[in-house]
This record gives structure tokens, sequence and C-alpha cells, in this order.
């Protein structure tokens, strides 16, 4: 079965940068993805790396290493909007029909 | 643009009772749907998918089922709720571009 590890809660300071590690135990591994979700709110999709490497997307970096099952998402310059919770994903040979696996989630608590 | 419509966003419903929850999706064709539940303060659990009309994967077993009787139009259903039942469903589309977009979800409560 797939298995993912992330931290359950972060807090950091507004403009500060935070990284959010996320390990994986899976088959057939094709990629992994982060999502953010706000309290209440559903989750929306924020990188996906297949790669070795570091993604970059504005405030956002995500990082995946295939051979270390690892990856991170790093947030720069943070702002109190970003309080939220960021689950990583996988997506591998198991989920059917690019189906994915998701972790616990990471609840990031920004303070000013 | 595609769009993803679910409802209703919040739902209370007594033991034994039946339910549908209903999502649509706009502005696409042939999407991969799918139906998640997250419990209060967990991650999401993927319930069922389909890759077309009629064509339902079940991943856990349960009291639930899914149908897909059009292309665009995705739906949960179950014939007697339990009080585990309770959680935050979560109707999802994507077309093999490695991104899920959700739809707003339906708070369920079983009372």
């Amino acid at each position: 079965g797939q298995s993912l590890e992330q931290p359950s809660e972060v807090t950091a300071v507004e403009g500060a940068i935070v990284q959010i590690n996320c390990t994986y135990q899976t088959s057939g591994f094709y990629g992994l993805s982060w999502y953010q979700q706000h309290d209440g709110g559903a989750p929306t999709f924020l990188s996906y790396n297949a790669l070795d490497g570091l993604e970059e997307t504005g405030r956002f970096s995500s990082f995946l290493s295939r051979s270390d099952s690892y990856g991170y998402l790093l947030l720069q310059e943070l702002q109190m909007k970003d309080s939220a919770s960021y689950f990583c994903a996988v997506r591998d040979s198991g989920g059917g029909a690019d189906g994915l696996t998701f972790g616990k989630g990471t609840h990031l608590i920004i303070q000013p | 643009s595609q769009t993803i419509h679910q409802w209703p966003a919040t739902l209370v419903q007594p033991v034994g009772s039946p339910l549908s929850l209903e999502c649509t999706v706009e502005g696409t064709s042939n999407p991969n749907l799918y139906w998640y539940r997250q419990a209060a303060g967990r991650g999401l659990q993927l319930l069922f998918y389909s890759v077309g009309i009629g064509q339902i994967s079940s991943e856990v077993p349960q009291n639930l089922s899914a149908s897909r009787p059009q292309d665009r139009q995705f739906i949960l259903s179950s014939k007697k709720l339990l009080l585990s039942d309770s959680g935050f469903y979560l109707c999802a589309w994507t077309q093999g571009n490695y991104g899920y977009t959700f739809g707003s979800g339906t708070r369920l409560t079983v009372v």
C-alpha cells in the first residue's frame, strides 16, 4: 500500500520562509503533488513534481528526490493568508485513473 | 473554462436515512471523476473513481455507492447512513494533467 508522512503542525512568522516535508512509501511512483486547504474550504492544487529537482511557482516551490522518497514544499515571504493545511499526495500505479493518495496534512500557523 | 459544482453544501441526516450527493462538471468532456471523504482534521480518503459513463471503481468497501449516469455527472449514494459516514465529501475531476480540481464540498453530519 501507499503511505505518506508529513508533520501535523508547523508554526512560522509572517515574512519568513517555511519548509513542509513529506516522505512517502509507494510502488510504481509517478509524481508528488501539493494541495492547500483553508479551514472549511476545498483543497486547491499548488504543484506537481514528477522528476527530481525544484519547481518554482511564485512564492511557492516544491522539491522532489525520488531516490530518497522525499519531497518538500517551500513557502517564502509568508503572509497571514498562507495559514492553511497543506497536503502532499502521490500519484502511483495503485491509485487507478490518476487517483491520488493523500497525506494527513500539515497545519501551518502563521504568527505576526 | 471548466467548473465543478457540488451540492448541497451542508446536510444533516438521521441514522438509517438515505443519501444522495451530486456533482457536475462543466466545460470539459470525458473527465476522470472522484469522490473523496475527509474526516475532521484528517487527510482525504479516496472512495470512488470513474473514467467514464457507468464505470465505477471503489477504493474502500463501505455502505456507500456511486454512479455516473452522464459524462459530467457523478453521484454518491447510500441506502442507510451510519454515524461513521459523517464527514466532508469532496468531488474532484482531472483530465490527467496531474492537478485535481475539487468541488466546494458537502459537510455531512449523521445524527
